[in-house]
């Protein structure tokens, strides 16, 4: 597609239950990111793939939260036993192959899957 | 650790005037620096970005940005204010150059433009 797309946009869970949110990331960017931004506050880095190597998993707020991307393409986002702290909107960005010279890539973002923990 | 701070919550400014939304920056070494936009239900926008050399970048949408390595600033400039320019503007920097590196960003500006 044209864009980095996420899913699902909207998912209301309640405490305790586990879930998967998706991205499907512009075809051929390599590097893909989650970031979590809470309500009122900036986008805060989760994790980093390129390819499916897991570069940078130092944002990951605790062992419930967890990224893969298999395939190098789509990466899911999985979070389990979920918390009312959890609540905040889901941000996937991806940019393009490699890194240039300068290695400061232009993140393409997705609108994001907000998360609702009842 | 790098971090980046916007002093103002929201900014107000009425259409046609010049508006400037603040940015000021900590990060190791040489920066990247990047501003993007926000509108409602939508994912960012990158708007500009600093490398190196001219300290005075452009971007979209008429917008440009003044680098200070002496203040370590980065503000979001533009001449003329349209009401469309109304949203959430965000400011990020990473350390550079070369290779990954973190991006961090800030927690936002609101921009409104008054008719």
């Amino acid at each position: 597609g044209a864009g980095v797309s996420q899913s699902p946009r909207y998912k209301v869970a309640k405490r305790g239950q586990d879930v998967a949110l998706r991205c499907d990331p512009i075809s051929g960017h390599v590097s893909l990111f989650w970031y979590q931004q809470a309500l009122g506050q900036g986008p805060e880095f989760l994790t980093y793939f390129q390819n499916e190597a897991q570069l940078d998993k130092s944002g990951l707020p605790s062992d419930r939260f967890f990224a893969e991307r298999p395939e190098g393409s789509v990466s899911t986002l999985k979070i389990q036993r979920t918390q009312q702290e959890d609540s905040a909107v889901y941000l996937c960005a991806s940019s393009p192959p490699g890194l240039d010279l300068s290695g400061a890539n232009v993140l393409t973002f997705g609108a994001g899957s907000r998360l609702t923990v009842l | 650790a790098q971090s980046v701070a916007q002093p103002e919550d929201q900014v107000n400014v009425a259409e046609g005037n010049p508006l400037t939304v603040k940015c000021t920056y900590s990060v190791s070494g040489n920066p990247y620096l990047f501003w993007y936009v926000q509108y409602p239900n939508r994912g960012l926008q990158f708007l500009l970005k600093y490398i190196t050399g001219d300290n005075l970048v452009k971007g979209s949408y008429g917008f440009e940005a003044e680098f200070n390595k002496s203040q370590t600033s980065f503000h979001l400039k533009k001449p003329s204010a349209l009401v469309s320019d109304s949203a959430l503007y965000f400011c990020a920097v990473r350390k550079g150059p070369g290779g990954y590196q973190k991006v961090t960003f800030g927690i936002g500006t609101k921009l409104q433009v008054i008719p």
